[in-house]
């Protein structure tokens, strides 16, 4: 079974400039959740989606946003690019349905860097 | 202060080793516990996942989970370089895995 795949792996902006990142998950998973991973604040949550609608939101700005599509398929954009931005973006898929047994898988995820 | 903090490290042991990886948390919602690897350069794997408190063990890891210390721990028998990595613990309060608070992680490097 395929993992979840991410793409760009790599990807450089300069500030002021926008970006989207792509993530596929795993076959059958409904959830997908979007990770910001810093060397000083370590892995936050950024938001879920489940069945193409935002679930949850953690506390990023509204720069951040994101979509899911009828095939699971979610995107996240990041808008008027800060150096702060600078991260490695990791997306996790789920069933999302709620038994205690479901848990993230994790994409390689995508190294954006602002210059 | 952070909802989760994990013993900061970097840890360093000679192969064969006991490795202790610890975090504690402040959200007594918290039910399901969480422990990844991370390499350089990958995303996190997953590795255990316990549902409230006890123990589990699988081959050389045990994770165990003391809901009333609001503590949990991930050991690692007979260490390997292979086990060279960031280890990370998160958590979830409730039944959603969707949205999961981490660690900030713990380096760990084993020796030959």
């Amino acid at each position: 079974k395929a993992g979840v795949t991410q793409t760009p792996r790599y990807l450089i902006k300069t500030r002021g400039q926008q970006v989207t990142l792509s993530c596929s998950p795993i076959s059958g998973h409904r959830s997908v959740s979007w990770y910001q991973q810093t060397p000083g604040q370590g892995l936050q949550f950024l938001f879920e989606y489940f069945s193409e609608t935002q679930r949850n939101k953690g506390n990023f700005p509204g720069r951040f946003s994101g979509r899911q599509f009828s095939n699971s398929r979610s995107e996240m954009n990041v808008s008027t690019l800060e150096l702060g931005d600078s991260a490695l973006y990791l997306c996790a898929s789920s069933f999302g349905q709620g038994a205690y047994t479901d848990t993230q898988y994790f994409g390689p995820g995508t190294r954006l860097t602002v210059l | 202060q952070k909802e989760v903090e994990q013993d900061p490290g970097p840890l360093s042991v000679p192969e064969g080793a006991i490795v202790s990886l610890n975090c504690t948390y402040s959200n007594s919602a918290f039910q399901y516990f969480m422990w990844y690897r991370q390499y350089s350069r990958k995303g996190p794997e997953l590795l255990m996942y316990t549902y409230s408190s006890g123990n589990k063990e699988d081959g050389r890891f045990t994770a165990q989970v003391d809901k009333s210390s609001k503590y949990i721990s991930l050991f690692i028998r007979d260490s390997q370089p292979s086990d060279s990595a960031t280890y990370l613990c998160a958590m979830s309060g409730d039944t959603n895995a969707g949205k999961s608070t981490f660690g900030d992680g713990t380096t760990l490097t084993v020796k030959p």
